[in-house]
């Protein structure tokens, strides 16, 4: 089937915008996470939904940060206020929790945020 | 809380040649996983390799093996007959099963195969 989408594929802002990055997970899969990555970085966990317990939200930078899941599918990423240390590419990932705590993370192909 | 170290910022290899890339972790932790991603510039992570911590036994995929030492907490990736397509971004991951499963991430080695 289909695997992760995400979009837009890249998006442009000024300073001061609130943005949307919307995910697409790959259906069926119960867990959904999204990581930041910045230039030169590795990836930085924000925030984690599973099922309808309620989200793990230790990761997200700062209050200007919030996230959606509706229906236990597609998540939006909203960052309001931008701030150019916001740039970076914002990468979603879902997955399927199994028995025994196995599970492989399987990733969009991101969203690069530019904030001039 | 756990970390993840990737010494090496940048490796090259000769086509169809052997290439290591290393990884060292940090943790109190006796149950994780340990993983290696691929990112090639499309930016898409691929997972390359898993291996669960209680299992002695080195994961292997195909070209693809690695030498995990977990008393030491290591976790090197061996790349073997390497293809131009192995070219990429490789990212060592560590999630702690009890943990709420977020990866923590080091920060990357950049593999380049030369003809």
């Amino acid at each position: 089937g289909a695997g992760v989408s995400q979009s837009p594929s890249n998006k442009v802002t000024e300073k001061g915008k609130d943005v949307e990055l919307r995910c697409d997970p790959i259906s069926g899969h119960t867990a959904l996470y999204w990581y930041r990555q910045s230039l030169g970085q590795g990836l930085e966990f924000l925030i984690y939904f599973q099922g309808n317990s309620a989200p793990d939200k230790s990761g997200l930078p700062s209050d200007r940060f919030s996230a959606e899941r509706t229906g236990g599918s597609v998540s939006t990423l909203t960052i309001q206020r931008t701030q150019q240390e916001d740039s970076a590419v914002y990468l979603c990932a879902s997955s399927l929790l199994l028995a025994g705590g196995q599970e492989t993370q399987y990733f969009g192909p991101g969203t690069r945020l530019l904030v001039l | 809380a756990q970390t993840v170290t990737q010494s090496q910022p940048e490796m090259s290899v000769q086509e169809a040649e052997t290439v290591t890339l290393s990884c060292t972790y940090d943790t109190s932790e006796s149950d994780y996983y340990l993983f290696w991603y691929k990112q090639p510039p499309s930016r898409q992570m691929i997972l390359v390799i898993r291996q669960e911590a209680y299992k002695q036994q080195n994961a292997t995929e195909n070209r693809f093996s690695v030498n995990f030492q977990k008393a030491a907490k290591s976790f090197s990736l061996k790349i073997s007959d390497s293809q131009l397509g192995d070219a990429a971004m490789y990212f060592c991951a560590y999630r702690f099963t009890g943990g709420g499963n977020k990866l923590t991430f080091g920060t990357g080695t950049q593999l380049k195969v030369e003809l």
